[in-house]
């Protein structure tokens, strides 16, 4: 069965600084998507970053890039540059074959001034 | 070009009652998920309507229930409501493989 875990459920970082979240998935596929979503106070949430497991490269978004290891199911986000608009629940997400997605419990950043 | 939206953005509604939460995908997309979210975790699949039919479901009890209309917007029914089901429901949409998410809808059930 598929499982997200993110074991961090909260972390902090100086404005500036560099912060990495990590996420832990399981599944018997080869070919599928990861993501990491962030959801602010105001609840809305936000596509930051999606990886597609047949591509080696890691994806990169700004500021906002992944360490994608395939063989160790690990897919860690790192947020270089924090800025206190990027205070957030961040959710990683695991999808295949366009079904439903699983999402990890988040991990909730605050990023210090 | 307007993004997922959901009405409403809040509800209250008592035990036993019956709530209907709406969703709009966003313009080119013909798939609809619905997510239930509890406070502090991670957003929990409920199921999910392409072309009008139920494609997949999570686990969830038959009071949950839905419905995709031509435009591919949707409803998500829930019946008998129970306390438990206070949550932030999630509607996302997506033309290929990457969901997009509305605000969400706030239930609290009394």
């Amino acid at each position: 069965a598929q499982t997200v875990t993110q074991s961090q459920p909260e972390m902090s970082v100086q404005e500036a600084e560099t912060v990495t979240l990590s996420c832990t998935y399981d599944t018997s596929e080869s070919d599928y998507y990861l993501f990491w979503y962030k959801q602010p106070p105001s609840r809305q949430m936000i596509l930051v970053i999606r990886q597609e497991a047949y591509k080696q490269q890691n994806a990169t978004e700004n500021r906002f890039s992944v360490n994608f290891q395939k063989a160790a199911k690990s897919f860690s986000l790192k947020i270089s540059d924090s800025q206190l608009g990027d205070a957030a629940m961040y959710f990683c997400a695991y999808v295949y074959n366009f079904n439903k997605f699983y999402f990890g419990s988040g991990t909730k950043l605050n990023v210090k001034p | 070009d307007a993004g997922v939206t959901q009405s409403p953005t809040h509800l209250i509604k008592t035990r036993g009652q019956q709530v209907t939460l709406r969703c709009s995908p966003k313009s080119g997309h013909d798939t609809v998920s619905w997510y239930q979210q509890a406070l502090g975790q991670g957003p929990q699949f409920i199921f999910q309507y392409y072309e009008e039919e139920e494609r997949q479901r999570g686990n969830f009890p038959d009071r949950f229930s839905g419905h995709q209309f031509p435009n591919y917007s949707s409803e998500l029914n829930v019946n008998a409501l129970l306390l438990g089901d206070s949550a932030l429901y999630l509607c996302a949409s997506s033309g290929g493989e990457t969901q997009y998410f509305g605000p969400g809808t706030r239930l609290l059930v009394l």
